[in-house]
């Protein structure tokens, strides 16, 4: 079956780095998606890779490793404001995302 | 200017009515799509539209049924409705249905739905 596992909760000090990993199961790929989402809110676009490595955007960075079947988002300097959960998504062969449950971040002063 | 607005944010209703969520997006997008998002917070696709045809039918119970009067808007009706249909329901829209880097979602705030 298709699966996505990623932690359900984390917590972290603002000014810190925290990476959130994320593991998919997929019948074929077509790339993961990295989506925020503030509690009661929409889930907002971060980030989108399909090729193995790293890519940067500002403070947040998200990998991938294709042949692992993993990928992590990084994110430096932590704000208050980055305190969300953040939803891993595969596209399968057909191109339909495959969503985990997403993990709460919790930042401490 | 929102972008993926939809409508009522809050329904509080009895099991066996009927309601609506409406939704509509300014994007000129050629695909939206119903999720429902569990307590659980796992997102599910339900259904989508692109210009006006249904490209996803996931399992869902009959009693669920979009509604696409154009590409900018999809509705979502719900008969009878069950005590396990309380969730959140977000609508979205994306540029085309293929999930390329450049087709990434864009989401309304989502409509919670409490059935009692």
């Amino acid at each position: 079956g298709q699966n996505i596992d990623q932690p359900t909760e984390m917590t972290a000090t603002e000014g810190a780095i925290v990476q959130i990993n994320c593991t998919y199961q997929t019948s074929g790929f077509n790339g993961l998606f990295w989506y925020q989402q503030h509690a009661g809110e929409a889930p907002t676009f971060l980030s989108y890779n399909v090729l193995d490595g790293l890519e940067e955007k500002g403070r947040f960075s998200s990998f991938l490793s294709r042949s692992k079947g993993y990928s992590y988002l990084l994110l430096k300097e932590l704000q208050m404001k980055d305190s969300a959960s953040y939803l891993c998504a595969a596209a399968d062969s057909n191109y339909q995302l495959i969503w985990g449950a997403g993990t709460k971040l919790i930042i401490k002063p | 200017d929102t972008a993926v607005s939809q409508t009522p944010k809050y329904l509080v209703t009895q099991m066996g009515n009927d309601k609506s969520i409406k939704c509509e997006q300014n994007l000129g997008h050629d695909t939206m799509y119903w999720y429902k998002q569990d307590s659980k917070k796992f997102l599910k696709i339900m259904f989508s539209y692109n210009n006006k045809e249904l490209i996803i039918n996931e399992t869902v119970p009959n009693r669920f049924s979009p509604k696409s009067p154009d590409k900018a808007h999809l509705n979502l009706h719900i008969n009878s409705l069950e005590l396990g249909d309380s969730a959140v329901y977000f609508c979205a829209s994306s540029q085309d249905g293929s999930f390329s880097g450049a087709n990434v979602l864009t989401f309304g705030a989502g409509s919670r739905l409490t059935v009692l």
